[in-house]
């Protein structure tokens, strides 16, 4: 069956420093990926869908890679700043032509000032 | 648009009692979906709908579980008898393309 893994470890850096969060995947090929941020009692929020056939996204201080053949995705924050901090999810497609989607645990990132 | 509405927000029921949670979903979405999440497990994917209709409810832990979506801008997830291991939040989406909106979520404590 599918399946994902986040690092399960919270991540600490300090603010300004680039954050890199990993995504990695066995047992299937997801035509795309998306990351999800999350925030304490809040639910996720959608941040960022990379294809497939595209290696890399960015958006704003966000960027997002997609290793088809290493089956995993890493998820960059530049200039990280104490606001970026909270749990970021990765979901992927089920190959089902459905909207359906599998969450990874997430990784909550804490940056310090 | 207000975004995927969901209540009650938090509660606290005992053992055996009939739970109801309800969701609005964000109008012109044709898929909800309902999930359940907890430190131990994650997001789980509990009853997926398309155009009102269930599609896939493999989700869903046990006959005590069962949702309805009567039209597309209300649906239902109704637990009955409430354990205390269905503690957890229960966050409904609904979803545009590929993407999905979640609701802020319904916090089940049940003693």
């Amino acid at each position: 069956s599918q399946k994902i893994e986040q690092n399960s470890e919270a991540l600490n850096i300090q603010e300004g420093k680039t954050a890199t969060l990993t995504c990695n995947y066995t047992n299937y090929s997801p035509a795309y990926l998306q990351w999800y941020r999350q925030d304490p009692g809040r639910g996720p929020v959608f941040l960022l869908l990379i294809r497939e056939n595209e290696k890399e996204k960015r958006k704003e201080r966000l960027k997002v890679t997609f290793d088809t053949t290493l089956k995993q995705s890493l998820f960059h924050i530049t200039a990280s700043q104490p606001a970026d901090s909270a749990t970021y999810l990765c979901a992927l497609d089920m190959v089902d032509n459905t909207d359906k989607l599998i969450f990874g645990t997430g990784t909550r990132l804490q940056v310090f000032p | 648009d207000a975004g995927v509405i969901q209540s009650p927000r938090h509660e606290v029921t005992e053992m055996g009692q009939e739970v109801t949670l309800r969701c609005k979903p964000i109008s012109g979405h044709n898929s909800l979906f309902w999930y359940r999440q907890t430190m131990m497990r994650g997001l789980e994917l509990l009853i997926y709908f398309n155009n009102n209709v269930p599609i896939d409810d493999s989700g869903m832990p046990e006959d005590r579980f069962s949702a309805k979506m009567p039209n597309a801008s209300f649906s239902t997830l109704k637990i009955q008898p409430s354990e205390p291991r269905d503690s957890a939040v229960y966050f409904c989406a609904s979803s545009f393309l590929e993407t999905q909106y979640f609701g802020p979520g319904t916090r089940l404590l049940v003693l």
